[in-house]
């Protein structure tokens, strides 16, 4: 059964970094980039950024660009995501997904708050 | 990057009733289109991929159409369990992105 399971929710101050993890299971993990998605309360999802888990190659949204980091480790089939200089409009749910026709798989999704 | 415009945003409807949702692309992107749909507190669930392919297990109800820059997303017959946000979502370029949502109630 192909899983991807996130970290747990996290509280934040603005400035501060926050990195999730997103462990994968059922499948081999350098056959499909990860991707990240981000939707804030009542609001659409938007398009982050992707890995490939192969290579470690990266591709970001423009809106991320310069405050996100995707890696890969090989070693744990562990993805994650670090968001920094965090606001409080980055206070969001973040999903790891493969986002790939016909291997389409989510993870659970981690609330990330940022508040003083 | 390439937008997604969806519409409507919103859209009232009954059990039993036939609706369509488009989503506009601001350039052509070839059928390299995907539909979700969401339920509060859920992650999406792929519905319709390459524009017009039903994803397995999903309900023959649900139908995709379109390529170039117009899509819709069209169930032949509400079913109470169909009431959710809907998401038009492309990859064509590595830019992916989505549309805005289309949110389902019921009337």
């Amino acid at each position: 059964e192909v899983q991807l399971v996130q970290s747990g929710a996290e509280v934040k101050k603005p400035g501060t970094t926050v990195k999730i993890s997103c462990k994968v299971s059922g499948y081999t993990f350098t056959d499909y980039y990860i991707h990240w998605v981000q939707q804030a309360p009542g609001k659409g999802l938007e398009w982050m950024g992707l890995v490939d888990p192969e290579d470690g190659e990266t591709i970001y949204a423009e809106k991320f660009q310069g405050r996100v980091t995707i890696t890969a480790d090989t070693s744990t089939d562990t993805a994650y995501m670090e968001l920094s200089s965090l606001r409080s409009e980055d206070t969001a749910v973040y999903y790891c997904a493969t986002l790939t026709t016909g291997f389409d798989y989510w993870g659970q999704g981690t609330l990330v708050t940022v508040s003083s | 990057a390439i937008q997604l415009t969806q519409s409507p945003s919103s859209l009232s409807a009954s059990v039993g009733d036939r609706v369509t949702i488009t989503c506009r692309a601001s350039q052509g992107i070839s059928s390299a289109l995907a539909w979700y749909q969401q339920k509060p507190g859920k992650a999406p669930k792929l519905l319709i991929y390459d524009a017009s392919s039903l994803e397995s297990g999903v309900p023959s109800r649900f139908s995709g159409s379109g390529s170039g820059t117009d899509f819709t997303l069209t169930i032949s017959s509400l079913q109470p369990e169909d009431f959710a946000t809907y998401y038009c979502h492309q990859f064509d370029s590595y830019n992916y992105t989505f549309g805005q949502g289309t949110k389902l109630e019921i009337k």
